[in-house]
């Protein structure tokens, strides 16, 4: 059975920093791109990041473009990401993604929240 | 960018009823198009890929149709599980996804 389980979402400052790991299971991570994508509180969903199976090719939406980082590490079956200079407007649910084999996210974590305010 | 624009943003319907979503892109994106399901404190799921491809496990009752920059989503006959919001991607490339705004459906 194909899981996704999120974690690291937190209460942080605005500049703060705060890392998301996505631990996959019931299939082969080396095979699929991967995607963060995030929904604000009563708001639609919006693509944050994405990553292909090497991680050698990587983008991001414009409004997080040198803020965050997104990384994987096949070996141990996770994904992350990492977010810095954190604004209120990156309050969100986060949600990791697998991206099936014609792109569409197939799969979904339960989602981790993160919020930023002081 | 694309961009995606859906309508309606709320739907009104009755169980037994045939609605229909549509989603329009700012430029061709093909067939690259997924439309998503989310209930009210869970995350999304996939219902229809690829414009008209339903995934697996999806009821029959879901159809997507389109191609270029027009496409629909039609549930046939409304049961009371499918009262959600429904959301429509574009995934043309990998470089830059976008959703619609998404579609409420309401119980009349």
């Amino acid at each position: 059975e194909v899981q996704l389980v999120e974690s690291g979402g937190d209460l942080v400052q605005p500049g703060g920093s705060l890392r998301l790991s996505c631990a996959a299971s019931g299939f082969t991570l080396t095979n699929y791109w991967m995607s963060w994508f995030r929904q604000a509180p009563g708001k639609g969903l919006e693509w944050v990041a994405n990553i292909k199976q090497d991680g050698n090719e990587k983008y991001y939406v414009d409004s997080v473009k040198g803020r965050f980082t997104i990384s994987r590490d096949n070996a141990e079956n996770s994904l992350y990401l990492q977010m810095n200079s954190l604004r209120v407007e990156d309050t969100a649910v986060y949600y990791c993604t697998r991206d099936g084999r014609t792109g569409a996210a197939d799969y979904w974590g339960q989602g981790t929240l993160v919020t930023v305010s002081s | 960018d694309i961009q995606m624009t859906q309508s309606p943003s709320t739907l009104s319907a009755s169980v037994g009823d045939r609605v229909t979503v549509t989603c329009r892109a700012s430029q061709s994106i093909n067939n690259w198009l997924a439309w998503y399901q989310q209930k009210p404190g869970k995350a999304p799921n996939l219902l229809i890929y690829k414009a008209s491809t339903l995934e697996s496990g999806v009821p029959s009752r879901f159809s997507g149709s389109g191609s270029g920059t027009e496409f629909t989503l039609t549930i046939s006959c409304l049961q009371p599980d499918d009262f959600a919001t429904y959301y429509c991607q574009q995934y043309n490339s990998y470089s830059l996804y976008s959703f619609g705004q998404g579609t409420k459906l309401e119980i009349k």
